[in-house]
């Protein structure tokens, strides 16, 4: 099975501090994504990368940036964390569009 | 643009009793459609897809959704419920032929298995 690994279950930060959010994918996915879930909001998507370097902002991208400089690894950087940035944080790759997502178990960021 | 309703935002039914979670969605041509289920504190978990071929699907877990053209609709069922179903489930829609797109999720149906 595809593992989707996201580096921290729960992570605790102050405002202001740059963040990263880590995910790594074993299964060659050429798709991933990086998601946001809030309650009453569902998920909004941040950012995607569809190879190596190549990125495209979703939904909501203001606020956050992406690295991906090994196909297996899709970063997410808080550049400067807000309390508004409190949520669950998921990570997801595909293979391709009708195969559906793999996603990781999620990080719960808190920003204080 | 296309968007995914989900109509109920929590539901209840009791053990042993069918389950059907309504989806509609919007989208200009044929989509990729797909239900995901979230145990609490986890990830999702893709539950079954359709983007072709039979309009009933199967999945895992017991689950089988419906392709409706004619209503735009992508309903979830399970014909007897487990007290261990209880989650929120999702149904996302997705952009047919590209390998680039991404999915647009419903705001989810949240589970609630009686004893």
């Amino acid at each position: 099975d595809v593992k989707v690994t996201q580096s921290s279950r729960y992570l605790v930060k102050r405002t202001g501090e740059k963040v990263f959010l880590e995910c790594v994918q074993d299964m060659d996915h050429e798709n991933m994504f990086w998601y946001r879930q809030d309650p009453g909001l569902g998920l909004r998507l941040i950012y995607f990368s569809y190879d190596v370097k190549m990125k495209e902002k979703g939904d909501i991208p203001e606020g956050y940036s992406v690295s991906r400089e090994k196909k297996e690894r899709f970063s997410l950087i808080l550049e400067s964390a807000s309390t508004n940035q409190t949520s669950m944080y998921l990570c997801a790759s595909s293979i391709r569009e009708s195969s559906g997502y793999t996603f990781g178990s999620g990080t719960r960021l808190t920003v204080v | 643009a296309q968007s995914v309703t989900q109509p109920d935002i929590h539901i209840t039914v009791s053990e042993g009793a069918s389950l059907e979670l309504r989806c509609n969605y919007s989208y200009g041509a044929t989509p990729y459609l797909f239900w995901y289920v979230q145990s609490p504190g986890q990830g999702l978990q893709l539950l079954l897809k359709y983007f072709s071929g039979d309009t009933l699907v199967q999945g895992i877990k017991g689950f089988e959704a419906e392709f409706k053209r004619s209503q735009s609709s992508f309903n979830l069922r399970k014909p007897s419920v487990h007290w261990s179903d209880a989650a929120e489930y999702f149904c996302a829609v997705g952009p047919y032929n590209t390998n680039a797109g991404k999915s647009t999720f419903g705001d989810g149906t949240t589970l609630t298995v009686k004893p």
